[in-house]
């Protein structure tokens, strides 16, 4: 059974018009993780929860924004999309203790 | 930088053992080192990771030189399902462990 699940898996939106992705883990664990993987590209860190502390990666666009409501759950926002913000959005999570880190299947967002 | 260095693709022959280098001049002391890979239109998979020994498990193992400088996955018996972008990464950031993916090497596995 799936233990991070994303959704939706496929999304398409309009150019500037918001969207929101989620992110839900079964596996109760502390980190939560979201990468931007665009097409033919490794998947870039975006930022990262541990409990509730937000880290933001020093090269984020503001656009992107995310929460946290509890330890299940992690959405990613994305304020205002642009052309180039077509790609495949990653979740995943990792337990305090652990070193591996699960991946969501992914959910792919294109704008048009 | 941060990132590791891998040849951008590899070609295997199935059944045949499979070592894809990986280069982390720049790896500090505890920071560990990672492999993941990736099939298409799929999430990252873990695979296996080490900090100074070599490490096996039941997909591949994982040798580190002594100085820490390089790595290598071995797949000892490559099949037509290990065709995939494997990533090697460094792991750093402490409690959170961030991975910070390099450019990765498609792996093409020819029957």
């Amino acid at each position: 059974d799936a233990m991070v699940i994303q959704n939706p898996r496929y999304q398409v939106t309009q150019f500037g018009k918001p969207v929101t992705l989620s992110c839900s883990q079964t596996l109760n664990h502390n980190v939560m993780y979201w990468y931007q993987q665009k097409s033919s590209q490794a998947p870039k860190l975006l930022f990262h929860y541990y409990d509730k502390d937000f880290n933001n990666e020093a090269d984020t666009p503001d656009n992107f924004q995310s929460r946290r409501p509890n330890t299940s759950f992690c959405f990613l926002d994305i304020r205002s999309p642009g052309l180039g913000d077509t790609a495949m959005y990653l979740c995943a999570t990792r337990g305090s203790s652990g070193n591996t880190i699960y991946f969501g299947e992914g959910s792919w967002l294109t704008v048009v | 930088d941060a990132k590791t260095t891998q040849p951008n693709s590899m070609e295997s022959n199935e059944e045949e053992p499979v070592h894809l280098p990986c280069n982390h001049s720049t790896i500090s002391g505890t920071d560990y080192i990672h492999w993941y890979r990736q099939l298409p239109s799929q999430g990252p998979e873990y695979v296996i990771h080490g900090l100074t020994s070599n490490v096996n498990n039941r997909m591949a193992s994982l040798a580190i030189a002594e100085d820490r400088k390089s790595s290598t996955l071995i797949l000892h018996r490559a099949t037509l399902r290990d065709a995939a972008v494997y990533y090697c990464i460094r792991g750093y950031g402490g409690a959170t462990n961030k991975l910070i993916f390099g450019t990765g090497t498609l792996l093409a596995v020819q029957p």
